[in-house]
């Protein structure tokens, strides 16, 4: 059984760049949630997305975006990429919006 | 607004000395209190979830309990392996509230 996966592991982009991160759930779940992890931080919540739609979003700038696609895998964007935007980016996903959440390996991103 | 506090934030176990962690927490309404483990560059693996106060729950070495303002992640007789960070994160239970608000974890490292 396949957990979460994400994609790709690691990135390097420059700043002001957009770039575009990839998750796809657990077999048998049906919502995503997106985490920015700081070094040395736990996990800050993004947005989730259930049923297509974002159903809560975190103190995150416009900047970043979501969706979800019809066989539940997520993207996540973010647009005009700040230095201050290097973290580790976990995708999580659970059966509905209220059960435990299950994390992928992360997407490592850094920003020159 | 939620609030978890770990503590400490970092502790050195000789191999077999038993130990607690603590997480303390800040919610109008408990839905649910997580734990997780995390190893350096990976993300979190689920440990537990506990509802309400007076349960406990059990996996191996660790146990970890709930009282109405903390949780404890009893560590019995560690091993090397048991070396990682513990997350914990609680969910509110607010209507159309579903994030994870994650403490900054406790850094565990068990000496052989």
């Amino acid at each position: 059984d396949a957990g979460v996966t994400q994609s790709p592991t690691h990135l390097i982009k420059t700043r002001g760049q957009q770039v575009t991160l990839r998750c796809s759930p657990k077999s048998g779940h049906d919502t995503v949630s997106w985490y920015q992890q700081a070094l040395g931080q736990g996990p800050q919540f993004i947005f989730q997305y259930y049923e297509e739609e974002e159903r809560q979003r975190g103190n995150f700038p416009d900047r970043f975006s979501g969706h979800q696609f019809p066989n539940y895998s997520s993207e996540l964007n973010v647009n005009a990429l700040l230095l201050g935007d290097s973290a580790l980016y976990l995708c999580a996903s659970s059966i509905g919006p209220n059960t435990e959440a299950f994390f992928g390996q992360g997407t490592r991103l850094t920003v020159v | 607004e939620d609030q978890v506090t770990q503590s400490p934030e970092a502790l050195r176990l000789q191999e077999g000395e038993s130990s607690s962690l603590n997480c303390s927490y800040t919610v109008s309404g408990l839905r649910g209190l997580f734990w997780y483990r995390q190893d350096p560059g990976k993300g979190p693996e689920f440990l537990f979830t506990l509802y309400s106060a007076g349960e406990e729950k059990e996996k191996e070495r660790l146990k970890a309990t709930l009282t109405k303002k903390e949780s404890f992640l009893h560590i019995t007789a560690p091993k090397p392996e048991d070396s990682a960070t513990y997350l914990c994160a609680v969910q509110d239970s607010g209507a159309g509230s579903y994030q994870l608000t994650f403490g900054k974890g406790t850094k565990l490292s068990v000496i052989p």
